[in-house]
């Protein structure tokens, strides 16, 4: 199975903070990377897929980027909105794998 | 509009079969590369992906779980069934499954999962 690391597990930050979370594949994964936002007791939500492909309707302050086996999710500016789990995930072999998740939290 | 929505049994006991159905609407699974995922989650926990089939039959599993899962599709009835057998307290989780629109792609339409307890 490949192995997805998030890093940091908790990040706090304040509103308009730019903040970067990072997952790494414990092998390459090419560009096969999806990234998801979940709020407590809801669904998670798909934000960028093919590691720097925003879904349609999710706002630019997302972006990601990496290929192979590095990857960031970026948000430009934080919003209340924001604050939330994320999580990537490969799709680039089977068993599909999550990482650990990154909560984001007010500092 | 793509929707689903993941139905079954709230509480189950330790070593019975559960039995979940996620019922779609908005597209077809016999459409080329389409497929429905599950996935669960542990209460506090990160996200674990289960299974997956697609248009064409086939199916993946994850292994750490394979011996107990099977992934199944009516196509007619707009649905997607999973079961695994010998249940668990450590399978206490919320179970959700996920629209696949194409071969490499991630899991881009959820349902609202639905919460199974593993309790004698």
């Amino acid at each position: 199975d490949i192995q997805m690391t998030q890093s940091p597990s908790t990040l706090s930050a304040s509103v308009g903070d730019r903040v970067t979370i990072t997952c790494r594949a414990s092998q390459s994964i090419s560009s096969w990377l999806a990234w998801y936002q979940q709020k407590p007791g809801k669904a998670p939500k798909l934000l960028i897929s093919k590691a720097s492909s925003l879904e349609s309707g999710v706002p630019s302050k997302f972006s990601g980027s990496g290929s192979g086996t590095e990857f960031t999710l970026t948000i430009s500016s934080l919003q209340p909105d924001d604050f939330a789990t994320y999580y990537c995930q490969q799709y680039n072999s089977y068993p599909w794998t999550f990482g650990q998740g990154t909560k984001v939290e007010f500092k | 509009q793509i929707t689903l929505k993941e139905s079954g049994p709230t509480l189950v006991k330790p070593t019975q079969t559960l039995t979940l159905t996620c019922t779609f609407s908005g597209f077809s699974l016999s459409t080329t590369q389409v497929g429905v995922g599950w996935i669960r989650q542990p209460p506090g926990r990160a996200l674990e992906w289960l299974a997956l089939i697609y248009w064409n039959d086939a199916k993946n599993y994850s292994p750490s779980l394979r011996s107990r899962l099977t992934i199944t599709k009516d196509t007619s009835k707009n649905q997607v069934v999973l079961t695994m057998t010998n249940m668990d307290p450590v399978d206490t989780a919320t179970y959700y499954c996920a629209h696949v629109p194409r071969f490499y792609y991630g899991l881009d339409v959820w349902g609202q999962g639905t919460t199974v307890t593993v309790s004698s």
